[in-house]
């Protein structure tokens, strides 16, 4: 799987949008890019994937750029319950996305956000 | 519905004795994965199962991990001979499509 490189930290504004950044340069044609976060003593939460195409659900959105060697990840107003560390993952998946395997998470891009 | 959960959430162990902990993953995943998270750490991918295959046992650390799933529901974790080393929170995941995993709320683990 391809390596990804985030901040260490980022603060945002409560009620603004935050733009988290991963870098994933080498990144294959098969290749997804997965966002996670976790909250503070909770497990991992899902947010977000994409392959090429800008995604957006009810939790954010998820730009990439079309060299796919970046994204951002997007919330767009903030809440206080945001703030939690946020990783992005780059996997792959095989057989129209029915891998199961094992994600890898590095060390994510911690984000307080402030009153 | 129903949540990943893991128990005991807080298991204090002396070193050298065995532990397990337990996995109840959603009902109708047929993917269970363990992580592990030292404290101040990265979550380090242990073990998956995805239906009757073979599970993934790459990132067991010693052969003193060993893990199992029972009629593809419940899952257990035993680390035998526990070290100061163990000690972490244990999160347990399950999923159905390849882009969600659904975590518990981790068995955090203190080996004395």
């Amino acid at each position: 799987d391809a390596k990804t490189t985030q901040p260490t930290s980022m603060d945002c504004a409560e009620g603004r949008a935050a733009n988290l950044p991963c870098n994933h340069s080498t990144i294959s044609g098969n290749e997804y890019v997965y966002w996670y976060r976790q909250i503070h003593s909770q497990g991992p939460q899902y947010i977000i994937h994409g392959l090429k195409n800008n995604e957006t659900n009810e939790m954010a959105s998820l730009i990439i750029t079309e060299d796919r060697k970046s994204s951002t990840l997007i919330l767009p107003h903030a809440t206080l319950r945001d703030t939690a560390v946020y990783y992005c993952i780059v996997r792959v998946a095989t057989g129209g996305g029915t891998s199961y395997g094992k994600l890898t998470f590095g060390q994510g891009t911690i984000l307080t956000v402030h009153p | 519905g129903a949540g990943v959960s893991q128990s005991p959430s807080n298991k204090v162990t002396e070193k050298g004795k065995d532990v397990e902990l337990r996995c109840d993953p959603i009902s109708g995943h047929t993917a269970l994965y363990w992580y592990r998270q030292s404290l101040g750490q990265g979550l380090e991918f242990l073990i998956y199962f995805q239906g009757n295959s073979a599970p993934d046992k790459s990132g067991l650390p010693s052969d003193r991990f060993s893990a199992e799933r029972t009629g593809g529901s419940v899952s257990t974790l035993t680390i035998q001979r526990t070290q100061q080393e163990d000690s972490a929170v244990y999160l347990c995941a399950s999923g159905v499509t390849s882009y969600e995993q659904y975590f518990g709320p981790g068995t955090r683990l203190t080996v004395t």
